[in-house]
C-alpha cells in the first residue's frame, strides 16, 4: 500500500525565516497531495493541496511543489510568524479518497 | 464550528471493556474516516466508509469495529481486543470523489485506566 515519509520531524526557525517540509510517497498512482496544520489541542485543518497535474501552487506565504518523477512534494512557508507554530502533516491519496498521512513535522517559530 | 462533531472529548475505559466513540456530520458528505493519532506516528487510518452500509478496513483495523447505518453517523467501537487503545481518535468526512478536502472532528482522547 501507499507509504508517506515526512521530514524533518521537528523544525525550529526564527521569525521571518523560511521553513521547508518534505514528503515522499511510494505509490505512483497517487494523485492528490494535501497539507494539514494542527495547532495544539485542535483538529487538523487543510492549508493547501495540489493535484498531480500541477507542479506548484501558492497561497500567500505558503506554497507546495510536486515532483512526480521523484515522488516527492514539499511545503514552503515564507516569512514565518509565531502563529505558524504547529504540527504539519502531508498526505497522499489515490483511488477513492484513502488518505495516507505522513508522521508530522512540529514547526516552532521563535520571535 | 459545526460540521463534524465527535463525542465525548475525553473518555476513560477500564481494561476489558468495549467503548464506542461517536462521530456525526451535517455536511452531507458521503465518505467518513476514523484515524488514530499517536505521538510521532502521524495519523493512521482505522476504518473508512464511502457510502452508507459499506466500510473498509484501514491500516490498523484490528481491535476496532464500525457501522454506517446512516449517512450522518460513523461510530467507532474500541473493543477489548485492542491491546493498546490509549490514543487520540479523529473522525473525518469528505465529499465523494477523488481529491476532496477532509474535514476533521475535534477528536476524542481515550485513556485506559
Amino acid at each position: 500500500g501507499e507509504n508517506v515519509e515526512q521530514h524533518p520531524s521537528t523544525l525550529s526557525v526564527q521569525e521571518g525565516d523560511s521553513a521547508v517540509i518534505k514528503c515522499t510517497y511510494s505509490d505512483s498512482a497517487s494523485n492528490y497531495f494535501p497539507w494539514y496544520k494542527q495547532e495544539l489541542g485542535k483538529r487538523p485543518q487543510l492549508i493547501i493541496d495540489i493535484r498531480s497535474n500541477v507542479g506548484e501552487k501558492k497561497d500567500q506565504r505558503i506554497a507546495v511543489t510536486l515532483n512526480k518523477t521523484a515522488k516527492h512534494f514539499s511545503l514552503h512557508i515564507t516569512e514565518t510568524q509565531p502563529e505558524d507554530s504547529a504540527v504539519y502533516f502531508c498526505a497522499a491519496s489515490w483511488g477513492f479518497q484513502k488518505l495516507v498521512f505522513g508522521t508530522g513535522t512540529r514547526l516552532l517559530v521563535s520571535p | 464550528d459545526g460540521g463534524i462533531t465527535q463525542s465525548p472529548k475525553y473518555l476513560f475505559r477500564k481494561e476489558g471493556q468495549n467503548v464506542t466513540l461517536s462521530c456525526e456530520q451535517n455536511l452531507n458528505h458521503d465518505a467518513m474516516y476514523w484515524y488514530r493519532q499517536d505521538p510521532g506516528q502521524g495519523l493512521r487510518l482505522i476504518y473508512y466508509s464511502q457510502i452508507v452500509n459499506d466500510f473498509q478496513k484501514g491500516d490498523i483495523a484490528e481491535g476496532y469495529s464500525v457501522s454506517r447505518e446512516k449517512k450522518e453517523s460513523f461510530p467507532l467501537t474500541v473493543t477489548s481486543a485492542q491491546k493498546n487503545p490509549t490514543a487520540f481518535y479523529l473522525c473525518a468526512s469528505s465529499e465523494s470523489g477523488i481529491g476532496t478536502e477532509a474535514f476533521f472532528g475535534q477528536g476524542t482522547r481515550l485513556t485506559v485506566v
